[in-house]
């Protein structure tokens, strides 16, 4: 079983919809949970980040983490076609005492269709 | 002004030839990163480097070797490139702690696609 298991894609739907982006995941040492989006020929770069369980908003984005199921979400509302792009969830542990690796899902591609 | 570059961006070469990949970063962060990625498996670390003196291997560092020329600066070399070593690799860098704990945000480049005939 993979570290980190997200669904592949590709997502297409019409601009205005609600998206609905998820992760599983294995590990429970996991406290950080990351969102990046990565635009095509472009490097990843992080869109939102969430400390243990709960919910994060910021604009249209929602991130939602329940580590009891150990599952993760983003939920994209009034999507754009400038939202289309890889979306890439992210899991570390955090630790201070050693280095902060960092697990990435395989990411999702999300079109967004005028 | 890009802060995390990567030269080259794209480059075809043939199995058995030594290949260099180099990242440059104008951040001042002293955590630097290169990873590889491919379709369907995500990003994979392949070397990581907290400071010039202290480099470790990643989960994927077989056949790649590094060089942390300067704080700015993190070499990525195939000493005899293979085809499965196709791929994009990206470089990049970070702050510990920036988004609590140990963890910080970690800024790519552009990324290089490799080709390996």
């Amino acid at each position: 079983q993979k570290e980190v298991e997200q669904d592949p894609g590709p997502l297409s739907v019409p601009e205005g919809a609600i998206v609905s982006l998820n992760c599983t995941y294995s590990n429970s040492a996991f406290q950080y949970f990351m969102w990046y989006r990565q635009y095509s020929r472009k490097g990843p770069e992080l869109l939102m980040y969430t400390y243990s369980s709960g919910n994060k908003e910021d604009g249209r984005f929602t991130a939602q983490v329940d580590k009891s199921s150990k599952y993760i979400s983003l939920f994209i509302r009034d999507s754009q076609p400038s939202d289309s792009a890889t979306y890439l969830c992210a899991m570390s542990a955090g630790q201070k005492t050693s280095y902060d690796k960092v697990i990435f899902g395989p990411g999702t591609s999300l079109s967004v269709i005028p | 002004d890009a802060d995390v570059t990567q030269t080259p961006r794209n480059r075809i070469t043939k199995t058995g030839k030594r290949i260099m990949l180099e990242c440059s970063q104008t951040k001042g962060h002293d955590r630097m990163y290169w990873y590889r990625q491919d379709p369907g498996l995500g990003l994979r670390l392949i070397y990581y480097s907290f400071d010039v003196k202290d480099i470790n291997k990643g989960e994927i560092s077989d056949g790649y070797s590094v060089s942390r020329q300067a704080q700015a600066k993190f070499s990525l070399s195939l000493e005899s490139a293979i085809p499965n070593q196709t791929a994009l690799y990206f470089c990049a860098t970070s702050v510990a702690g920036s988004l609590g704990g140990g963890l910080g945000e970690q800024f790519f480049g552009p990324g290089t696609r490799l080709t390996v005939l």
